[in-house]
């Protein structure tokens, strides 16, 4: 079974540029999530999708973070425009029902740099 | 801040000593979940853990969950190399019932052989 994939696995950008990170989860999970790790942190949602729609987006920065899931598979997270803060791993999850107890098998992540 | 605190943030051990690393909250959670993450890669899934109590045996790995559902451990006998990574606690906590997790702040581990 082909795990979680991530691209790119690497960007650097300057600030106040944009950029887009895509994602493609494990075939036939419902449930899609959006992680940030700041060096030093542990991961901290962002989005969660169930299907093709949100679940929880409380912790995303709208102003602008925005994320997708057309058709209820692949999932893109954009970020317009990006700030210093912004340097992190984004790292995409999915899991097969998205319940308390449900295994997220999460992807290699996308290790941004702002400059 | 931090729902969940681990500690110690990092630790350095010699092959075949023994480690314990603690995952503390003031709050209860529903499940609680251990995870290990290496570098260039996402975490990985060790053990789930949800009732009060509960331990969990996984070779040499033990897993405990408090009584009060707030605190959790792992305890490694004999570390060997393989074991080196950051262990990252997260929990979800009630009534969420989406799986929202929260982590912790992760314990960086590393064995010399």
């Amino acid at each position: 079974e082909a795990g979680v994939a991530q691209s790119p696995r690497y960007k650097i950008i300057e600030k106040r540029q944009s950029v887009a990170f895509w994602c493609n989860p494990i075939s036939g999970h419902a449930t899609l999530y959006w992680y940030q790790q700041i060096l030093g942190q542990g991961p901290k949602l962002l989005i969660q999708f169930q299907n093709n729609g949100v679940v929880d987006d409380s912790q995303l920065p709208k102003d602008r973070f925005s994320a997708e899931r057309l058709k209820g598979v692949d999932s893109t997270l954009k970020i317009q425009p990006a700030k210093l803060e912004d340097s992190a791993v984004y790292l995409c999850a999915s899991s097969r029902s998205g319940t308390s107890t449900d295994t997220q098998y999460f992807g290699p992540g996308t290790r941004l740099t702002v400059l | 801040t931090q729902l969940l605190e681990q500690s110690p943030q990092f630790l350095s051990i010699q092959e075949g000593e023994n480690l314990t690393v603690y995952c503390n909250s003031s709050s209860v959670f529903s499940s609680l979940q251990w995870y290990r993450q290496e570098p260039g890669e996402g975490p990985v899934l060790l053990v789930t853990v949800v009732t009060g109590g509960e331990v969990k045996k996984l070779k040499r790995l033990t897993f405990q969950f408090g009584d009060a559902r707030k605190d959790s451990s792992l305890h490694i006998t004999a570390a060997q190399p393989g074991d080196t990574g950051l262990y990252l606690c997260a929990g979800t906590r009630p009534p969420d019932s989406w799986g929202k997790l929260q982590f912790g702040a992760g314990t960086q581990v590393v064995v010399t052989p």
